[in-house]
């Protein structure tokens, strides 16, 4: 079975430092890779997407993620972190074929300090 | 272009009561799915659908029953609701593929 890993609860990091949101998966074959963003009462918002090809992607925002398969990975990344940043963040697996259903990780907290 | 539209936004219910969330699509997507979010636990699929007239479980489908008779809507039952169903609910979209996938804004329901 699929399942999805983000080992961090919580990260507090200083306005304008650099960012890395880790994510591990577990999945048979090469799955789908999402990273999404939620503020505070709102819903989800996609922040960039991995199908295949270039293994580092571009997403908006100005993140960006890398999939390491021999790793199981898909960590996000921000260089200069601003404090509209502070959300919680979660990581996806979708499947390929068939259902095309997501499994979502527990999610990371992301405080910035001023 | 309303996109994904969950109703209701808020809902308090006694233990026991039942009701049906409403899930409408207006992007003509062939998938559609529901989850609940609790504190700690990310989001778990409930039930999802990959094209009208069919369902299925999720990772958490006990307690909920759903429906899709029509491609745009998607329901979501408690047939007789539990304090451990209070959570946030999301409902999204998608064509297939992940390639446009959309969620609704959230139902934020509380059973006492």
């Amino acid at each position: 079975a699929q399942s999805v890993t983000q080992p961090d609860i919580h990260i507090t990091v200083s306005e304008g430092a650099s960012l890395e949101l880790r994510c591990n998966y577990s999945y048979g074959a090469t799955p789908y890779l999402f990273w999404y963003v939620q503020s505070p009462g709102q819903g989800l918002q996609l922040l960039l997407k991995y199908f295949s090809g270039d293994t580092l992607v571009q997403g908006i925002k100005g993140f960006e993620a890398e999939f390491k398969r021999s790793q199981s990975s898909f960590n996000l990344r921000k260089p200069s972190v601003h404090w509209s940043d502070a959300a919680e963040y979660f990581c996806a697996v979708g499947e390929p074929i068939g259902t095309y259903k997501y499994i979502f990780g527990t999610g990371t907290r992301l405080k910035v300090l001023a | 272009n309303a996109g994904v539209t969950q109703t209701p936004k808020f809902r308090v219910l006694k233990t026991g009561q039942s009701m049906t969330l409403l899930c409408a699509q207006d992007m003509n997507h062939e998938y559609m799915y529901w989850y609940r979010q609790d504190p700690g636990m990310g989001l778990r699929l409930i039930h999802y659908s990959v094209g009208e007239g069919t369902t299925a479980k999720g990772e958490v489908p006990d307690g909920y029953n759903v429906s899709r008779l029509k491609k745009q809507n998607f329901l979501l039952g408690l047939e007789s609701a539990a304090p451990s169903q209070t959570s946030v609910y999301f409902c999204a979209s998608s064509s297939g593929q992940g390639r446009l996938s959309a969620f609704g804004s959230g139902t934020r329901l509380t059973v006492v």
